[in-house]
């Protein structure tokens, strides 16, 4: 079985400031790595996927994560973040069998303060 | 905008009762997924299906079950309500049962037992 853990429920971070969200996983088998974020009242937006090749992937406004498969880690960080990057952020895998179906995290809250 | 299409938006109900909840995925997406997002659960997988196929099953209870039609779009029934049921419900989907193809998330539907 699959499992994902974020072991930081919510990251205060001042505006401008750099930012890393935390994400652990455990699988017996290949998965695929995924940031999702959530902003209020709306769905899961892909921010990234990690798939194969290099480890460090970038991916939409500013984020970027990279692989480590030796420590079973997919961080997520940003250089700077900004008030609207305040939502809250999904880390997921799928193992590469039949169905890919998402095995989610429990979710980081971002708070950005000025 | 994902283009994934979920209705209603909200549903308030009473306990005993049964709602069906819609998804039209992205055109040409042949893959649905359904989740369910809770406070305690967090996002689960409920099902998968794949060009009207059912592909794959996570703790879905018994009173629930889903169907995806010809023209792809899928709905979920929710039967004999429990105030346990309440919840964001997601469908998500993705060009096929590749992992590479990431799945895009609909808006949600709000489900309230009263």
């Amino acid at each position: 079985a699959q499992s994902v853990t974020q072991l930081d429920s919510q990251v205060p971070v001042f505006e401008e400031a750099p930012v890393e969200l935390r994400c652990n996983y455990s699988s017996s088998v290949s998965v695929y790595l995924f940031w999702y974020v959530q902003y209020p009242n709306q769905g899961l937006q892909l921010l990234l996927k990690y798939l194969s090749g290099s480890t460090l992937v970038k991916g939409i406004n500013g984020f970027e994560a990279e692989f480590n498969k030796s420590q079973t880690s997919f961080h997520l960080r940003k250089p700077s973040v900004h008030i609207s990057d305040t939502a809250e952020y999904f880390c997921a895998v799928s193992r590469m069998d039949s169905s890919y179906k998402l095995i989610f995290g429990s979710g980081t809250r971002l708070l950005v303060r000025p | 905008d994902s283009g994934v299409t979920q209705t209603p938006k909200h549903l308030i109900t009473a306990t005993g009762q049964r709602v069906t909840l819609r998804c039209s995925p992205r055109s040409g997406d042949l893959s649905v997924y359904w989740y369910q997002q809770s406070l305690d659960q967090g996002l689960q997988f409920l099902i998968h299906y794949y060009n009207g196929e059912e592909r794959a099953k996570g703790n879905i209870l018994e009173r629930f079950s889903a169907q995806q039609f010809p023209d792809l779009h899928s709905e979920l029934n929710l039967s004999s309500l429990e105030l346990g049921d309440s919840a964001l419900y997601f469908c998500a989907s993705s060009g096929g049962t590749d992992g590479d193809q990431p799945q895009h998330f609909g808006d949600g539907t709000r489900l309230s037992i009263l």
